[in-house]
């Protein structure tokens, strides 16, 4: 069963930088099919796609973050990682990785599955 | 993108049927046949729950169902359990390898 491990600050400062990794495990994390998420959801809201990465290291971007965002990976590692910079309080939520699965076509299909435990990351002031 | 809409709070008793609806535009939602649903519990990662408006997961009972009409898209689980009392997320994708997400329904199980 794959399973995703992430890793970073739970605390980070107003106006600097959160950098969080994801770690792949016990799967493939190269797929035609499989593309790697970065989701959060801020404390008592719904869930946010931030972006998502191809292992061609190909990136897609929610178009509200996308000045800010920058989502890379290293499939060596199988890792993906997350940048957000100028975090305000705004951003504070619980972060996720997922693994998105994505065919277009005759056999399309999508979902969202599995997800990593998600870490809750806090901008101070 | 904006947040696909879904009604903040459903209710209803053990064994009876409930239904969360999701609504967007054509530009997502109605354009796709790529809408899922997630249940999550209190401090829980998300769980998947139907894909592709209205396939359930392998071990997702099938008291789970999910359908599409026009821009809406809906979540219906019949014969409520105790365990069903969660919150429910639809996702849609939006052209252009984006995602969108609704805002969350919080379902009760009275």
């Amino acid at each position: 069963q794959l399973q995703l491990q992430l890793a970073g600050p739970g605390l980070v400062k107003s106006s600097e930088t959160l950098s969080l990794t994801c770690t792949v495990s016990r799967g493939s994390f190269i797929s035609s099919s499989f593309y790697w998420a970065w989701i959060r959801q801020a404390p008592g809201k719904g869930l946010e796609w931030i972006g998502s990465i191809f292992h061609s290291g190909t990136t897609y971007y929610n178009p509200s973050l996308k000045s800010r965002v920058t989502i890379s990976v290293d499939t060596s590692k199988k890792q993906f990682s997350l940048k957000l910079n100028s975090m305000t309080a705004a951003d504070t939520a619980v972060y996720y990785c997922a693994r998105t699965f994505f065919v277009r076509g005759g056999m399309a299909s999508n979902w969202f599955d599995p997800w990593g435990q998600g870490t809750l990351v806090t901008v101070s002031s | 993108q904006s947040a696909l809409t879904q009604p903040r709070s459903v209710s209803g008793s053990p064994g009876q049927s409930v239904t969360i609806s999701c609504t967007g535009a054509s530009s997502d939602v109605g354009g796709y046949n790529f809408v899922s649903w997630y249940q999550q519990h209190p401090g829980k990662a998300p769980k998947l729950m139907i894909y592709d408006v209205s396939k359930r997961p392998s071990g997702v009972p099938d008291r789970f169902s999910g359908s599409k009409s026009g821009n809406t898209a809906s979540l219906s689980i019949s014969g409520l359990q105790a365990d069903d009392e969660a919150d429910y997320y639809c996702c849609s994708y939006a052209g252009s390898y984006i995602w969108v997400f609704g805002g969350g329904t919080k379902l009760t199980v009275l």
